[in-house]
């Protein structure tokens, strides 16, 4: 069974730092990765999505790697904002579209 | 982009009743849809996959008497939750695909039985 781990689960930067959110899953066999922002009582935003062919995906500020072998994923946030306070789910697909969520780390930026 | 709608957005009801959640893709059709619940400062929980005209395929621990899917059109899937008690309250969120394409999330329906 996959399971996925977020690590940090709570984050607290100062504005304008770069970060680091970590992923990681136990089953490397996986069909890709995808981020997703998820603002308090809200639905998810996707942000990046990575084929598990691919290494890394970058949106803006935002980096993703993937390395599947080991099974990990990074999500690089450049450069943090205010408006980047939320809580940032990663989720490993498999086959048959199912998702597989972390347990989310909450980031908190301040100005 | 693909745009899939949840409604209601938040729901109060007394205990004992039922609640109906409905989520529509709105702009493509959706041969898949599941349904999650996320309790406080925790992830997502997938509850149920339905594909359409099927019966939903729900996971273990899950509930079927008490919360049934219906996924009746390729842009229509509803869940609702029987009997409604306090501890079904929680954040409910559905999402949607096509075939062979990424999931696309409701923005999710707070319940809260009293």
């Amino acid at each position: 069974k996959q399971e996925v781990t977020q690590i940090p689960a709570a984050l607290s930067v100062p504005e304008g730092e770069n970060l680091v959110l970590n992923c990681s899953f136990t089953d490397s066999a996986i069909y890709n990765l995808q981020w997703f922002r998820q603002d308090p009582g809200k639905g998810l935003t996707s942000l990046l999505l990575i084929q598990s062919s691919q290494r890394e995906q970058t949106s803006g500020r935002l980096n993703a790697s993937l390395d599947k072998s080991s099974g990990r994923s990074t999500l690089y946030i450049a450069a943090s904002q205010p408006g980047d306070s939320a809580t940032y789910l990663c989720a490993v697909g498999n086959a048959g579209n199912m998702l597989t969520f972390g347990g989310g780390t909450r980031l908190m930026v301040k100005p | 982009g693909a745009v899939v709608s949840q409604h209601p957005s938040w729901v109060i009801c007394k205990s004992g009743t039922s609640v109906k959640i409905e989520c529509r893709s709105l702009d493509f059709q959706a041969t898949t849809m599941f349904w999650y619940r996320q309790f406080p400062k925790q992830s997502l929980m997938l509850m149920a996959t339905s594909n359409e005209g099927s019966k939903a395929t729900y996971e273990q621990g899950v509930e079927k008497d008490k919360f049934l899917i219906n996924h009746a059109s390729l842009t229509l899937s509803t869940l609702t939750v029987t009997s409604a008690h306090p501890e079904d309250s929680s954040f409910y969120i559905c999402s949607a695909a096509a075939a062979n394409q990424p999931q696309h999330f409701g923005d999710g329906t707070r319940l809260s039985i009293l």
